[in-house]
C-alpha cells in the first residue's frame, strides 16, 4: 500500500490528452511539499518528468505538464505519443515518515 | 555530466548480508542528498534510506531500521548501502539517486543510477 495514491493504468489513444492523478495526505502533499514526477520504461532506470509541480527539465517535451492543489497533484499528456508509454510515478516528501514517498505508479497504455 | 553507478548486487541467503556501493561522477556527494530506492520484481519505487552528504545525516524506512546502513565517503564520492539480515522480501532492484540543489531530501531526484540487483533466496 503505497503512501501517494495513484490509478493503476491510463490509456488513450495517439494525439488525446490523458491525466495521471496522485493523492497525499496531510503529512505529505497536505503539508505543501513539493510532489515530483517520474517517467520508466520497464527495464530501465526511472527519469525525472516534472519537479516542483509544475518545472520540465531540459529535454522534455512540452506535452508533459503538472499542478498542483491541496493534497493532490496531477500529471496531463497531451498528444499522446506511443513512446509515452511507460509507467509514470509521483513523489514527494513525508514528515510522517521523515523521508520520501512514492506513488503505486501508472502504467500508460497508448 | 552527472553519473551514477551501483555495484554489489547479488544472489544472498535469508538472514545474510550484502554491500551495496554508488560511484558518484560529475558532482560531489558532499553537496547533496543522496539515497536508495529499490523496486521488488513487478512492483512500484520503494524509498530505502537517504544520506545528507555534507554532515552525513541518515534516514531510514522503517522496514529496514536497525538492518540496513546507509554511508557515504566524500573522499571517493561514494555511498554505501550495508544490508544485514535479508529477508526474502528484500528482493529487488536497487537504484542510488542524487537529490536536486537546495532543498535536500525534499527535493526531486534528478539523477539515478541504472540499478543493482539484489536476490534473497
Amino acid at each position: 500500500q503505497s503512501v501517494l495514491t495513484q490509478p493503476p493504468s491510463v490509456s488513450g489513444a495517439p494525439g488525446q490528452r490523458v491525466t495521471i492523478s496522485c493523492t497525499g495526505t496531510s503529512s505529505n502533499l497536505g503539508a505543501t511539499y513539493d510532489v515530483h514526477w517520474y517517467q520508466q520504461v520497464p527495464g530501465t532506470a526511472p527519469k525525472l518528468l516534472i519537479y516542483r509541480n509544475i518545472i520540465r527539465p531540459s529535454g522534455v517535451p512540452g506535452r508533459f505538464s503538472g499542478s498542483r492543489s491541496g493534497t493532490s497533484a496531477s500529471l496531463a499528456i497531451t498528444g499522446l505519443q506511443a513512446e509515452d508509454e511507460a509507467d509514470y510515478y509521483c513523489h514527494s516528501y513525508d514528515d510522517t515518515l521523515s523521508g520520501s514517498v512514492f506513488g503505486g505508479g501508472t502504467k500508460v497504455t497508448v | 555530466e552527472v553519473q551514477l553507478l551501483e555495484s554489489g548486487g547479488g544472489l544472498g541467503p535469508p538472514g545474510g548480508s550484502l554491500r551495496l556501493s554508488c560511484a558518484g561522477s560529475g558532482f560531489g556527494m558532499y553537496a547533496y542528498d543522496m539515497t536508495w530506492v529499490r523496486q521488488a520484481p513487478g512492483k512500484g519505487l520503494e524509498w530505502v534510506s537517504t544520506v545528507r552528504g555534507s554532515d552525513e545525516t541518515t534516514y531510514y524506512e522503517d522496514s529496514v531500521k536497525g538492518r540496513f546502513t546507509i554511508s557515504i565517503d566524500n573522499s571517493k564520492n561514494e555511498m554505501y548501502l550495508e544490508m544485514n539480515s535479508l529477508g526474502v522480501d528484500d528482493t529487488a532492484v536497487y537504484y542510488c539517486a542524487k537529490f536536486g540543489s537546495s532543498r535536500g531530501h525534499h527535493d526531486a531526484l534528478d539523477f539515478w543510477g541504472h540499478g543493482a540487483t539484489v536476490t534473497v533466496s
